[in-house]
């Protein structure tokens, strides 16, 4: 069975930094992109980020690009997405999410619970 | 901002059909497949449709989509108040390298 959960969300000051985790479990890690779709209270998905299985190549939003930084962990089946400079903006629940295949296409098959990032002073 | 554009509702009786639009562009629809998701209140995306029509098992076949140039469309036919969701659609755009989510679709069930 395929399990995806993700951790370290929480509450952070405007400019401060937070790295999320997303175990994986239940399938061949490497055979999958994955991605970090996130969520607004209130608002529509956003995706955020996707990395490759092999995790050679990595692609942002616009949004995120230069403060966040997507990465795998292969021989621990993890995802992980570095924020810095943290924005009021970027609030919103982060789902990790598993992409029907090895290269990001945004067709996502199985997703995360989710974990809230507050960013407010 | 979404570059994909859906209608912001639709509504219909129990046992009719609805159909959700979903416009993009070349660079998004145009040229990459299309994924439809299902999401209730408090919970994560359902994936109801990939590569523009299939549907994961699981998937009942009152869920159908289709794909005409820069735009797709879901169908949800003898529809049920269990249907009652938000409905985003998703692609890759090509020219941005990032994936793309439509601005989302409430569904009601009169």
């Amino acid at each position: 069975e395929v399990q995806i959960l993700e951790s370290g969300g929480g509450s952070v000051q405007p400019g401060g930094s937070l790295r999320l985790s997303c175990a994986a479990s239940g399938f061949t890690f490497t055979s999958h992109a994955m991605n970090w779709v996130r969520q607004a209270p209130g608002e529509g998905l956003e995706w955020v980020s996707g990395i490759s299985g092999t995790g050679a190549s990595t692609y942002y939003a616009d949004s995120v690009k230069g403060r966040f930084t997507i990465s795998r962990d292969n021989s621990r089946n993890t995802l992980y997405l570095q924020m810095n400079s943290l924005r009021a903006e970027d609030t919103a629940i982060y789902f990790c999410a598993r992409e029907l295949v090895v290269v990001a296409a945004t067709q996502l098959d199985h997703w995360g619970q989710g974990t809230l990032v507050t960013v407010s002073s | 901002q979404s570059v994909l554009t859906q209608p912001p509702s639709v509504s219909a009786a129990p046992g009719q059909k609805v159909t959700i639009s979903c416009s993009g562009s070349s660079s998004n629809i145009g040229n990459n497949h299309v994924s439809w998701y299902q999401q209730f209140p408090g919970t994560a995306p359902k994936l109801l449709i990939y590569d523009n029509y299939k549907r994961p098992s699981g998937i009942p076949d009152r869920f159908s989509a289709s794909k005409s140039g820069t735009s797709a469309t879901l169908g949800i036919a003898g529809l049920q108040t269990g249907d009652e969701a938000d409905y985003y659609c998703g692609t890759w755009d090509s020219s941005l390298s990032a994936g793309v989510f439509g601005t989302g679709t409430k569904v009601t069930v009169l």
